[in-house]
């Protein structure tokens, strides 16, 4: 069964204390891994899409990785403003849907 | 650039009622979809178009829930009759191909008395 695991649920940062954030996948055939940011009472905003083992993306404070079995998105001295929820999701077998999986809510604190 | 609309933004109805949320995607997009967003069970696809017609509709949790898209700029998601377990955010995205990224709206929070 395609599934997405994502750890941990909840992850409170000092402002600057860098982290990471995981997501595991069980889909046969990857056709991409997708990094969304959710901030409260707004839909998912599209950050990052990654297709192969070893691929990586950056965008400001943030890096996604890839490896065969999970993505870690990586914060790099966090500020306020990246407190939202992470959520990661791959295609499923079929290629026509996306499974999300639980996401990650992230609070960083000055 | 305009981004997926979504309306209501809210609605509060009662039980048995119908309700009806509107999507207007991202023009020149070729595939819709639907969601449903809960605490308990995330984010979960309900229905998928692709250039109007619906290609993947196994997420509709039962007969009460439909959807149309009569054209590439509009769709709706119908419950009829509602009840106080559809209660959840409904959000509508749409992408430029089946497997590319994805856009989503703002949402629609539906809370069903």
């Amino acid at each position: 069964e395609d599934q997405v695991t994502q750890s941990p649920e909840a992850l409170r940062l000092q402002e600057g204390e860098s982290s990471s954030l995981n997501c595991s996948y069980t889909v046969s055939g990857l056709r991409g891994l997708f990094w969304y940011r959710q901030d409260p009472g707004k839909g998912p905003e599209f950050l990052f899409t990654l297709y192969s083992a070893g691929e990586e993306k950056e965008k400001e404070r943030l890096k996604a990785t890839l490896t065969k079995k999970e993505s870690f998105l990586h914060i790099t001295a966090p500020k306020p403003e990246d407190s939202a929820t992470y959520l990661c999701a791959v295609h499923n077998q079929a290629g026509t849907a996306l499974i999300f999986g639980k996401g990650t809510t992230l609070s960083v604190s000055s | 650039d305009a981004g997926v609309i979504q309306s209501p933004r809210h609605e509060v109805t009662e039980m048995g009622q119908e309700v009806t949320l509107r999507c207007k995607p991202i023009s020149g997009h070729n595939s819709l979809f639907w969601y449903r967003q809960t605490m308990m069970r995330g984010l979960e696809l309900l229905i998928y178009f692709n250039n109007n017609v619906p290609i993947d509709d196994s997420g509709m949790p039962e007969d009460r829930f439909s959807a149309k898209m009569p054209n590439a700029s509009f769709s709706t998601l119908k419950i009829q009759p509602s009840e106080p377990r559809d209660s959840a955010v409904y959000f509508c995205a749409s992408s430029s191909g089946y497997q590319e990224t994805q856009y989503f709206g703002p949402g629609t929070r539906l809370l069903v008395l």
